[in-house]
């Protein structure tokens, strides 16, 4: 079973609130990812780091969305104001090496905004 | 632009039966396949990975892999209620830093 923690579970926000979503990774595992889930079920990659450093980011994620990854704490991905199209289920997942390795998944936090 | 697509949307199959999903690639970049299963409330789960060409079993699940046409297949044999699920393939580059995931087949197993 994958150890890759997720908090919280649910997330209900107002259009323009902020948002923030966290994540402890498998321990030993240096890559996190996160993706976003639409209702569609479509996925979407944000952003990836190894430690603490950025891998690769979208675009999106340059601007009302912002993550990091510090030593010894969780990572987080936060949405500085919320939009509707916003809502879906973010996962984090962490793997020991990259891509080309077994990426573990979390449960998700499904953001709602209302 | 959806670059990995899967077919198809969705499958009902008999407990017992063949289940065989589809995914293609079309990205030549992205040519190192994962297969996912995702139960409701839950996160994917990789099932298996197959990166050469040709199958690879492990189980009751068996992936096709051809390279030259970026298709990859998972058949799931003597299925059971507990497969049903929604079933995503995955795609990285061969120095890919992420997955690149496939819209996904929704897969029931009738008891």
């Amino acid at each position: 079973n994958s150890k890759v923690i997720q908090t919280p579970r649910y997330l209900v926000k107002g259009q323009g609130q902020k948002a923030k979503m966290r994540c402890i990774p498998e321990k030993g595992h240096p890559v996190v990812f996160w993706y976003q889930q639409n209702k569609n079920n479509e996925f979407k990659f944000l952003i990836n780091f190894q430690n603490q450093e950025v891998l690769q980011q979208i675009d999106m994620t340059e601007k009302r969305f912002s993550a990091e990854c510090p030593s010894n704490s969780p990572c987080s991905l936060e949405i500085q104001s919320s939009e509707a199209g916003d809502s879906a289920l973010y996962l984090c997942a962490s793997s020991l090496t990259g891509a080309n390795t077994e990426v573990f998944f979390g449960k998700g936090t499904r953001l709602t905004v209302v | 632009q959806q670059k990995v697509q899967q077919s198809p949307e969705s499958l009902s199959v008999p407990e017992g039966g063949m289940a065989s999903l589809n995914c293609t690639s079309s990205d030549r970049n992205f040519q190192y396949f994962w297969w996912y299963r995702q139960h409701s409330g839950e996160g994917p789960k990789a099932l298996m990975s197959i990166f050469s060409d040709g199958d690879k079993k492990e189980g009751r699940f068996t992936a096709h892999l051809n390279k030259a046409s970026l298709h990859v297949s998972l058949h799931i044999r003597d299925s059971q209620p507990s497969d049903s699920a929604l079933y995503f393939c995955a795609a990285s580059a061969n120095s890919g830093t992420y997955q690149r995931f496939g819209t996904g087949t929704k897969l029931q197993v009738v008891p």
